[in-house]
Protein backbone atom coordinates (compact mmCIF):
# COMPACT_ATOMS: atom_id res chain seq x y z
CA UNK A 1 0.00 0.00 0.00
CA UNK A 2 1.09 3.61 -0.52
CA UNK A 3 2.15 5.75 2.48
CA UNK A 4 4.77 8.45 2.82
CA UNK A 5 8.09 7.51 3.19
CA UNK A 6 9.92 7.99 6.37
CA UNK A 7 13.85 7.98 6.93
CA UNK A 8 15.51 6.97 9.36
CA UNK A 9 13.65 3.78 10.50
CA UNK A 10 15.63 4.20 13.91
CA UNK A 11 17.29 6.75 15.75
CA UNK A 12 19.85 6.47 19.07
CA UNK A 13 20.14 10.20 20.23
CA UNK A 14 22.32 11.36 23.07
CA UNK A 15 20.81 13.16 25.63
CA UNK A 16 20.62 16.91 24.77
CA UNK A 17 21.29 16.77 20.82
CA UNK A 18 19.66 17.39 17.84
CA UNK A 19 18.10 15.16 15.33
CA UNK A 20 16.07 15.47 12.28
CA UNK A 21 13.73 12.64 10.68
CA UNK A 22 12.41 12.80 6.97
CA UNK A 23 8.90 12.61 5.28
CA UNK A 24 9.31 11.85 1.51
CA UNK A 25 6.96 11.13 -1.26
CA UNK A 26 6.71 10.33 -5.15
CA UNK A 27 3.66 12.79 -5.38
CA UNK A 28 2.87 16.24 -3.92
CA UNK A 29 0.96 16.20 -1.01
CA UNK A 30 -2.19 18.33 -0.05
CA UNK A 31 -1.16 18.12 3.67
CA UNK A 32 0.91 16.65 5.69
CA UNK A 33 0.34 15.40 9.45
CA UNK A 34 2.75 13.88 12.63
CA UNK A 35 2.03 12.01 15.33
CA UNK A 36 4.18 11.20 17.95
CA UNK A 37 3.07 7.13 19.66
CA UNK A 38 5.17 6.42 23.10
CA UNK A 39 5.70 3.24 23.93
CA UNK A 40 2.91 0.74 24.12
CA UNK A 41 0.48 4.02 23.30
CA UNK A 42 -1.30 5.24 20.67
CA UNK A 43 -0.39 8.08 17.67
CA UNK A 44 -1.27 11.41 18.87
CA UNK A 45 -1.64 14.38 16.79
CA UNK A 46 1.30 16.95 16.64
CA UNK A 47 0.53 19.51 14.07
CA UNK A 48 -0.90 19.30 10.18
CA UNK A 49 1.39 21.27 7.28
CA UNK A 50 -0.51 22.35 4.49
CA UNK A 51 1.46 25.48 2.58
CA UNK A 52 4.40 25.01 0.89
CA UNK A 53 7.67 25.89 2.71
CA UNK A 54 5.54 26.35 5.44
CA UNK A 55 7.70 26.22 8.83
CA UNK A 56 5.51 25.66 12.44
CA UNK A 57 7.20 24.83 16.25
CA UNK A 58 6.23 23.65 19.15
CA UNK A 59 8.62 23.84 21.50
CA UNK A 60 11.92 22.03 20.71
CA UNK A 61 10.05 20.79 18.00
CA UNK A 62 10.24 22.08 14.01
CA UNK A 63 8.17 20.85 11.32
CA UNK A 64 8.92 21.86 7.76
CA UNK A 65 6.75 20.92 4.19
CA UNK A 66 8.96 21.65 1.38
CA UNK A 67 8.58 23.95 -1.12
CA UNK A 68 7.44 21.22 -3.90
CA UNK A 69 5.34 19.41 -1.10
CA UNK A 70 6.58 16.35 -1.41
CA UNK A 71 8.75 15.85 1.46
CA UNK A 72 8.77 16.90 4.91
CA UNK A 73 10.95 17.06 7.62
CA UNK A 74 10.79 17.40 12.03
CA UNK A 75 13.96 18.69 13.68
CA UNK A 76 14.03 18.05 17.91
CA UNK A 77 16.83 20.46 18.90
CA UNK A 78 17.88 19.19 23.23
CA UNK A 79 16.64 15.83 22.78
CA UNK A 80 14.76 14.77 26.11
CA UNK A 81 13.96 11.73 27.61
CA UNK A 82 10.36 12.75 26.75
CA UNK A 83 10.76 12.48 23.02
CA UNK A 84 11.39 8.56 23.24
CA UNK A 85 8.91 7.43 21.17
CA UNK A 86 7.75 6.28 17.00
CA UNK A 87 7.32 9.66 15.00
CA UNK A 88 5.00 9.07 12.11
CA UNK A 89 4.17 11.40 9.18
CA UNK A 90 1.70 10.92 6.48
CA UNK A 91 -1.31 12.75 4.64
CA UNK A 92 -4.84 12.36 4.12
CA UNK A 93 -3.98 11.92 0.35
CA UNK A 94 -2.86 8.42 1.68
CA UNK A 95 -6.00 7.90 3.88
CA UNK A 96 -3.45 9.03 6.95
CA UNK A 97 -1.80 4.79 6.72
CA UNK A 98 1.21 5.15 8.58
CA UNK A 99 4.58 3.56 7.56
CA UNK A 100 6.96 2.40 10.38
CA UNK A 101 7.84 6.18 11.10
CA UNK A 102 11.04 6.53 12.87
CA UNK A 103 11.59 5.40 16.52
CA UNK A 104 13.69 7.55 18.72
CA UNK A 105 15.61 6.54 21.97
CA UNK A 106 17.51 8.32 24.03
CA UNK A 107 20.66 7.56 26.09
CA UNK A 108 20.88 9.63 29.65
CA UNK B 1 -14.21 16.36 26.36
CA UNK B 2 -13.93 12.28 26.58
CA UNK B 3 -11.51 10.85 24.24
CA UNK B 4 -12.07 7.71 21.68
CA UNK B 5 -12.62 5.01 23.63
CA UNK B 6 -11.62 1.14 22.51
CA UNK B 7 -12.90 -1.88 24.09
CA UNK B 8 -11.43 -4.53 24.88
CA UNK B 9 -8.15 -3.37 25.27
CA UNK B 10 -6.91 -6.97 24.90
CA UNK B 11 -8.50 -10.15 23.05
CA UNK B 12 -6.61 -13.45 22.98
CA UNK B 13 -8.78 -15.93 20.56
CA UNK B 14 -8.15 -19.05 19.13
CA UNK B 15 -8.02 -19.48 15.00
CA UNK B 16 -11.85 -20.01 13.46
CA UNK B 17 -13.60 -18.05 16.27
CA UNK B 18 -15.23 -14.45 16.19
CA UNK B 19 -14.14 -11.11 17.67
CA UNK B 20 -16.35 -8.25 17.83
CA UNK B 21 -14.06 -4.68 18.50
CA UNK B 22 -16.15 -1.68 20.00
CA UNK B 23 -14.94 2.05 19.10
CA UNK B 24 -16.82 4.86 20.73
CA UNK B 25 -15.54 8.08 18.76
CA UNK B 26 -15.53 11.71 20.79
CA UNK B 27 -19.24 12.95 20.45
CA UNK B 28 -20.01 15.23 17.70
CA UNK B 29 -17.22 13.58 15.42
CA UNK B 30 -19.23 12.56 12.24
CA UNK B 31 -15.75 10.63 10.69
CA UNK B 32 -14.43 7.32 12.34
CA UNK B 33 -11.26 5.16 10.85
CA UNK B 34 -10.24 1.83 11.41
CA UNK B 35 -6.60 0.94 11.40
CA UNK B 36 -4.76 -1.80 11.85
CA UNK B 37 -0.91 -2.15 13.26
CA UNK B 38 0.22 -5.54 12.21
CA UNK B 39 4.14 -7.27 13.08
CA UNK B 40 4.20 -3.31 15.13
CA UNK B 41 5.29 -1.59 12.22
CA UNK B 42 2.94 -0.02 9.75
CA UNK B 43 -0.69 1.12 10.20
CA UNK B 44 -2.47 0.62 7.84
CA UNK B 45 -6.11 2.37 7.10
CA UNK B 46 -8.99 -0.36 7.00
CA UNK B 47 -11.95 1.78 6.43
CA UNK B 48 -13.97 5.43 6.89
CA UNK B 49 -17.47 5.97 8.15
CA UNK B 50 -19.07 9.49 7.60
CA UNK B 51 -21.95 8.97 9.99
CA UNK B 52 -23.29 5.68 9.30
CA UNK B 53 -22.42 5.58 6.13
CA UNK B 54 -18.92 3.69 4.81
CA UNK B 55 -17.66 6.48 2.43
CA UNK B 56 -14.68 4.31 1.73
CA UNK B 57 -13.62 0.69 3.10
CA UNK B 58 -10.75 -0.34 0.36
CA UNK B 59 -8.59 -1.26 3.51
CA UNK B 60 -10.67 -3.75 4.02
CA UNK B 61 -8.61 -7.34 3.92
CA UNK B 62 -11.21 -9.19 3.27
CA UNK B 63 -14.42 -10.50 3.54
CA UNK B 64 -13.66 -11.95 6.96
CA UNK B 65 -13.71 -8.43 8.35
CA UNK B 66 -17.33 -6.97 8.46
CA UNK B 67 -17.80 -2.93 10.07
CA UNK B 68 -20.33 -1.21 11.40
CA UNK B 69 -21.85 1.93 12.52
CA UNK B 70 -25.33 1.85 13.15
CA UNK B 71 -26.83 5.07 14.34
CA UNK B 72 -23.78 6.58 13.52
CA UNK B 73 -22.62 6.58 16.76
CA UNK B 74 -19.86 3.65 17.93
CA UNK B 75 -18.62 1.61 15.42
CA UNK B 76 -17.92 -2.42 15.46
CA UNK B 77 -15.39 -4.58 13.57
CA UNK B 78 -15.63 -7.75 13.93
CA UNK B 79 -13.39 -10.54 12.44
CA UNK B 80 -15.16 -13.84 11.28
CA UNK B 81 -13.53 -16.72 11.41
CA UNK B 82 -10.19 -15.00 12.91
CA UNK B 83 -6.85 -16.37 11.39
CA UNK B 84 -3.21 -16.25 12.76
CA UNK B 85 -2.71 -13.26 10.56
CA UNK B 86 -5.06 -11.02 12.15
CA UNK B 87 -3.08 -10.36 15.46
CA UNK B 88 -1.93 -7.01 15.32
CA UNK B 89 -3.09 -3.61 17.36
CA UNK B 90 -6.52 -2.33 16.03
CA UNK B 91 -6.78 1.09 16.29
CA UNK B 92 -9.74 3.50 15.83
CA UNK B 93 -10.11 7.42 15.15
CA UNK B 94 -12.56 9.99 14.69
CA UNK B 95 -12.08 13.19 13.78
CA UNK B 96 -14.99 16.10 13.22
CA UNK B 97 -14.04 16.69 9.59
CA UNK B 98 -12.13 14.46 7.28
CA UNK B 99 -8.47 15.18 8.39
CA UNK B 100 -9.07 18.79 9.50
CA UNK B 101 -6.46 20.73 11.24
CA UNK B 102 -6.34 19.29 14.30
CA UNK B 103 -5.77 16.15 13.36
CA UNK B 104 -7.42 12.35 14.00
CA UNK B 105 -7.73 11.51 17.66
CA UNK B 106 -7.00 7.68 18.03
CA UNK B 107 -8.29 5.61 20.46
CA UNK B 108 -5.78 3.31 22.67
CA UNK B 109 -6.42 0.80 20.40
CA UNK B 110 -7.42 -3.33 20.82
CA UNK B 111 -4.72 -5.91 20.76
CA UNK B 112 -5.90 -9.13 19.01
CA UNK B 113 -4.13 -12.17 19.46
CA UNK B 114 -5.37 -15.25 17.51
CA UNK B 115 -3.97 -18.42 18.47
Amino acid sequence: GQQVMQIPQYQHVQEGEDFTTYCNSSTTLSNIQWYKQRPGGHPVFLIQLVKSGEVKKQKRLTFQFGEAKKNSSLHITATQTTDVGTYFCSSNDYKLSFGAGTTVTVRA
Amino acid sequence: EAGVTQFPSHSVIEKGQTVTLRCDPISGHDNLYWYRRVMGKEIKFLLHFVKESKQDESGMPNNRFLAERTGGTYSTLKVQPAELEDSGVYFCASSQEPGGSVGYTFGSGTRLTVV
